[in-house]
């Protein structure tokens, strides 16, 4: 089944560790997106890219970087990860060739700061 | 910008009808969406509306679309336990990157 995963399920590191979250998918949609979703909130736009193109939400901290090296797989670095970034990392993937821009999500990636 | 909103909680028997409202402020979005995640899961997409549609239905699922009030509505007959969820409403503008702007989601409690 066509699908996005994301790897590792639960991550835990320590505060000030460099962590790196990784997204892949198997449905060769060209956009692909990173949340982050504290408790009991929405989900909050990170960043996307449209193929190879990156952009940046204007209030996604610096800590955040994201890397695209090919169609199917997108990771979301944390530079230096602080304990209010404990949260679920959300991946999703859209094709804007169907032109109904719905965003299909993959289970997430729960952050742990110690 | 946009904005989505919902109500926080609701709560149904099981087999009764559930019915979970969203509004929004921007009049062009052309895409609303209904996800539901459960518990320490990613988001599930259950259906979309496109803008020029007041009502669409999908099995258990109807969706109602309110252009002039900008609100949206979803309601799931029959409801059973394994409905227990956070129901997110989400919009889209043509155009704005294809961007989605969720709502704060809506608990919902199945009881039996």
């Amino acid at each position: 089944d066509a699908m996005v995963i994301q790897n590792p399920r639960y991550q835990v590191t320590q505060f000030g560790k460099p962590v790196t979250l990784s997204c892949s998918q198997t449905l060769n949609h060209n956009v692909m997106y990173w949340y982050q979703q504290k408790s009991s909130q929405a989900p909050k736009l990170l960043f996307h890219y449209y193929d190879k193109d990156f952009n940046n939400e204007a209030d996604t901290p610096d800590n955040f970087q994201s890397r695209r090296p090919n169609t199917s797989f997108c990771f979301l670095d944390i530079r230096s990860p602080g304990l209010g970034d404990a949260a679920m990392y959300l991946c999703a993937t859209s094709s804007l060739i169907h032109r109904t821009y719905e965003q299909y999500f993959g289970p997430g990636t729960r952050l742990t700061v110690t | 910008g946009e904005d989505v909103e919902q109500s926080l909680f609701l709560s149904v028997r099981e087999g009764d009808s559930s019915v979970i409202n969203c509004t929004y402020t921007d009049s062009s979005s052309t895409y609303l969406y209904w996800y539901k995640q459960e518990p320490g899961a990613g988001l599930q997409l259950l259906t979309y509306i496109f803008s020029n549609m007041d009502m669409k239905q999908d099995q258990r699922l109807t969706v109602l679309l309110n252009k002039k009030d900008k609100h949206l509505s979803l309601r799931i007959a029959d409801t059973q336990t394994g409905d227990s969820a956070i129901y997110f409403c989400a919009a889209t503008v043509t155009g704005g990157g294809n961007k989605l702007t969720f709502g704060t989601g809506t608990q919902l409690k199945v009881e039996l």
